[in-house]
This record gives structure tokens, sequence and C-alpha cells, in this order.
């Protein structure tokens, strides 16, 4: 049964840094890209960042361009989200997200299982 | 900067057709194959369509999904109380070399 398990969420102060994981089972993890979804409470979801199986390509949101950094450790099948000079507007519930067998690019949004979420609030 | 335009609501009654358009451009959706999300309260996304009209394993056939040119289309017939809940479509946008999301619609059956 594949499973994702976010955790590392949690309250920080604007400009502080934090750092998600995603670890992941059920499936063989080094075999597929990986991406983190957000979702602001209340708000519609906002994909993140999607990283290649080996992490050689990845792919931002413009509003974390040098900010977030996606990684993943394929030995312990852990997806990662570093997160610096953290802003209110990053406060959301971070989801991963495993890419379907059949997706047509490793980049398409074409998401057949999805972590359970970690919340990250960033407040003062 | 490039967006996926939903309608913020839609409703219907049970057992009707209820259609969610999802508006985009020639660099997403007019290019890329649309994806539809469906998100019951508390919970994680669920896909329901892949490549703008197949639908994964699972999913009952009254979800159907459309594109034409730059636009995708959900639609749900037989409408049942448990379809209530916010959809959203997705696509590759190679202008920004991004996913994007539509707003989400959410779907109250009446």
């Amino acid at each position: 049964e594949v499973q994702l398990v976010e955790s590392g969420g949690g309250l920080v102060q604007p400009g502080g840094s934090l750092r998600l994981s995603c670890a992941a089972s059920g499936f063989t993890f080094s075999s597929y890209a990986m991406s983190w979804v957000r979702q602001a409470p209340g708000k519609g979801l906002e994909w993140v960042s999607t990283i290649s199986t080996n992490g050689g390509s990845t792919y931002h949101i413009d509003s974390v361009k040098g900010r977030f950094t996606i990684s993943r450790d394929n030995s312990k099948s852990t997806l990662y989200l570093q997160m610096n000079s953290l802003r209110a507007e990053d406060t959301a519930t971070y989801y991963c997200a495993k890419p379907s067998r059949d997706s047509s690019t490793w980049y398409s949004p074409h998401f057949d299982y999805w972590g359970q979420g970690t919340l990250l609030t960033v407040s003062s | 900067q490039s967006v996926l335009t939903q309608p913020p609501s839609a409703s219907g009654t049970p057992g009707q057709r209820v259609t969610i358009s999802c508006s985009g451009s020639s660099s997403n959706i007019g290019s890329n194959y649309v994806y539809w999300y469906q998100q019951l309260p508390g919970t994680a996304p669920k896909l329901l369509i892949y490549r703008s009209d197949q639908r994964p394993s699972g999913v009952p056939d009254r979800f159907s999904g459309s594109k034409s040119g730059t636009s995708g289309s959900l639609a749900i017939s037989g409408l049942r109380s448990e379809d209530e809940a916010d959809y959203y479509c997705a696509a590759w946008d190679d202008s920004l070399s991004g996913v994007l999301f539509g707003g989400g619609t959410k779907l109250t059956v009446l």
C-alpha cells in the first residue's frame, strides 16, 4: 500500500526556516518524480515544487524561488522541502504528491497519491 | 501571469448533470492535458480525471472530462449528495515551467 507521511510542520516566525519531510513507502520511490502542493487555510491548491527521480531537475513556483529548495534521499525514500526566509503568505498545509506511473511527463500534475499534509504557520 | 479560471461555485439537485469549466490559455490547457481533482472537507485531493478525459480505476463513470482549445470541462451526471466537494483543474504551463491549479469550484448538492 502506498503511503506518504509528511512531517516537520509547525509555528515559525517570519524570516525563519523549516524543513518538511515526506516519508514514502509501498512503491519504488526512486522511480518517481515527486511534488509538493500547498493549501492556505480556506483557500485553493497551489503547486510549489517538483523534483525528478534522481534530483537532477527541479521546478519551483516563482513565489518560492530562492527561498525554498526541494530535494530527495532515495536511499531513505524521503522527500524534503527546505524553506527559508518564511513569510506569512507561506502559511498553509503542505502535501507531498506522487505521480501516476501513467503520467505523460515526469512533471505533469497527474498525482495518484497524496499525503495527509502537514501544517506550517508563519506568524510572530 | 497565466491562470486557470473556474467558477467559484456550482450547484444542482440529486440526479442532475452539472458541468464545471476551466479556462486557460495556449501555454497551459491549449498545449497540455487537463487534470481534475475532488477534495472533500478536511481531506487530501483525489484524482478524478487525467489526460483531459481519462478516468482512473475506481472513479465512477458519472464523472467525465473533456478539453476543447484552451478550456477544459468536468461533467458530473446523476448528481449525488456525496459529490458535494471542492473541484480543481490543473495543467502544466509551458511559459511558467510550472503547474497551475484553478481556483477551485465548490459544488453544492441542493
